[in-house]
């Protein structure tokens, strides 16, 4: 399984500031997803991100509140712009398992967001 | 669209208690079937999946069994421990098409010893 890290692990922000979680992964993956997780509830996809290409955003979701960057295999970007306290979630990136394990989803450990 | 239906919680059980966390999908294909597991302060992780129907996915002494006819996924265990205590989610994805996970709402699980 792949092993993901994500920066940082918890923020606090004041609203009307934007936040930045990168996401890493050991190996190179073609899909990395991103997920947030609002307190108490489940979890919620907000885009696909392939490199090479734009982000696929689910609806509900757009690109100038949730802009991604994908610059390679390995990494990327979430950011969390102009904030208000209902973006207070925990923010998870995930990747698509490999050969053996093809349709399964690995997650990070999440960025736990407060914004006040 | 795709949706994912699992029992309320919480649920509390005694230690060695049979445990049974319902869980029912609805999917325009033929998705693959996932149970996640997330420990208290720590991340998602897969617990098991069945990609085909009358599979049965199993793992740390969990089990789950795809059941196409009643569209159900149902978690059990013989006999919990105070260590399963987590939130445990249902989950389905759609290979070849997006692969994107669709989740239930999430059963909280505590095992008092």
């Amino acid at each position: 399984s792949a092993v993901i890290s994500q920066k940082p692990s918890r923020d606090i922000c004041q609203r009307g500031t934007s936040l930045t979680i990168q996401c890493q992964v050991d190996s190179q993956v073609t899909m990395m997803f991103w997920y947030r997780q609002q307190p108490g509830q489940s979890l919620t996809l907000i885009a696909t991100a392939n490199q090479g290409s734009e982000a696929t955003y689910e609806s509900g979701f757009v690109i100038d509140k949730f802009p991604i960057s994908r610059p390679n295999l390995t990494f990327s970007t979430l950011t969390v712009s102009n904030m208000s306290p209902e973006d207070s979630s925990i923010y998870l990136c995930s990747v698509l398992g490999g050969v053996s394990s093809y349709n399964e989803q690995f997650f990070g450990p999440g960025t736990r967001l407060t914004v006040l | 669209g795709d949706s994912v239906t699992q029992m309320e919680g919480p649920v509390t059980l005694s230690e060695e208690a049979f445990l049974t966390i319902n869980c029912t999908y609805t999917a325009t294909g033929y998705p693959s079937l996932f149970w996640y597991v997330q420990y208290p302060g720590e991340g998602l992780q897969l617990l098991l999946k069945a990609t085909k129907a009358d599979d049965k996915g199993s793992n740390k002494g969990f089990e789950a069994t795809y059941r196409k006819e009643t569209t159900s996924f149902h978690l059990e265990k013989g006999s919990v421990q105070v260590s399963d205590s987590a939130v445990y989610f249902c989950a389905l994805s759609e290979w070849g098409g997006s692969e994107k996970l669709v989740f239930g709402k999430g059963t909280k699980l505590t095992v008092n010893p």
